[in-house]
């Protein structure tokens, strides 16, 4: 199978904790975006990344989260110091190029649960 | 704040009907717009992409554009209780833009 893929897929995590969330793009594809999906609320654009580079992270709160796109490896969603409203599903998604012509692929989904 | 507007539903329609699902969208310059079909507790699979004014089909599916409204649609012909989900219209703004833009989706049920 050579989809998104994703790991952990369920994760807890205590506050304070840091979480790390990892993300395998479709075979081919190099663009990978991160969504966030609360409980009732919908997906909600957090961070795109090509291979060592942060392109946009106009959704990203300004604290805690960072994100990466290693020359080798999966690419990694890392949340600090975790909090209870980061409770939610994150998503990943890979696209072979970059614009509005392009299909974005949705892996299964992380989901972090802070107790 | 680019919004995309979806109605929450649920949307209830008998087995073999057409379900008609709508979204309008902020953007006046989008320039391509997706429908996804998401399980609960599942992630959005990619059902359809619609680029150009008009109408789109594939299989049992057809995405509707109309820029000059601002609308998209996506038609579910002989709808079955497995298409019972929620569908998420997506919008990408086009150049210069990277992300996509979800509605909070509607909610498809499909009675036997």
């Amino acid at each position: 199978n050579a989809g998104v893929m994703q790991n952990p897929r369920h994760l807890v995590r205590r506050r304070g904790q840091e979480a790390r969330l990892r993300c395998s793009p479709m075979k081919g594809h190099s663009h990978v975006y991160w969504y966030r999906q609360l409980p009732e609320e919908g997906l909600k654009f957090m961070v795109y990344l090509q291979k060592e580079n942060i392109i946009d992270e106009s959704g990203m709160p300004k604290e805690r989260f960072s994100a990466e796109f290693p020359k080798e490896g999966p690419s990694i969603l890392r949340i600090q110091q975790v909090v209870r409203g980061d409770s939610a599903a994150y998503f990943c998604a890979s696209s072979p190029g970059q614009g509005p012509n392009y299909e974005q692929y949705f892996g299964p989904g992380t989901r972090l649960t802070v107790t | 704040q680019k919004e995309v507007e979806q109605n929450s539903g649920p949307l209830s329609v008998p087995e073999g009907a057409i379900a008609s699902l709508n979204c309008t969208y902020s953007d006046r310059g989008s320039q391509s717009f997706f429908w996804y079909r998401q399980y609960s507790g599942k992630s959005p699979e990619l059902i359809m992409f619609i680029y150009s004014n008009g109408d789109k089909e594939d299989g049992r599916f057809t995405a509707q554009l109309n820029k000059a409204s601002q609308y998209v649609s996506l038609l579910i012909r002989d709808s079955q209780p497995s298409d019972s989900a929620t569908y998420l219209c997506a919008v990408h703004s086009g150049a210069g833009s990277y992300q996509l833009t979800f509605g909070k989706g509607t909610k498809l049920s499909v009675i036997p």
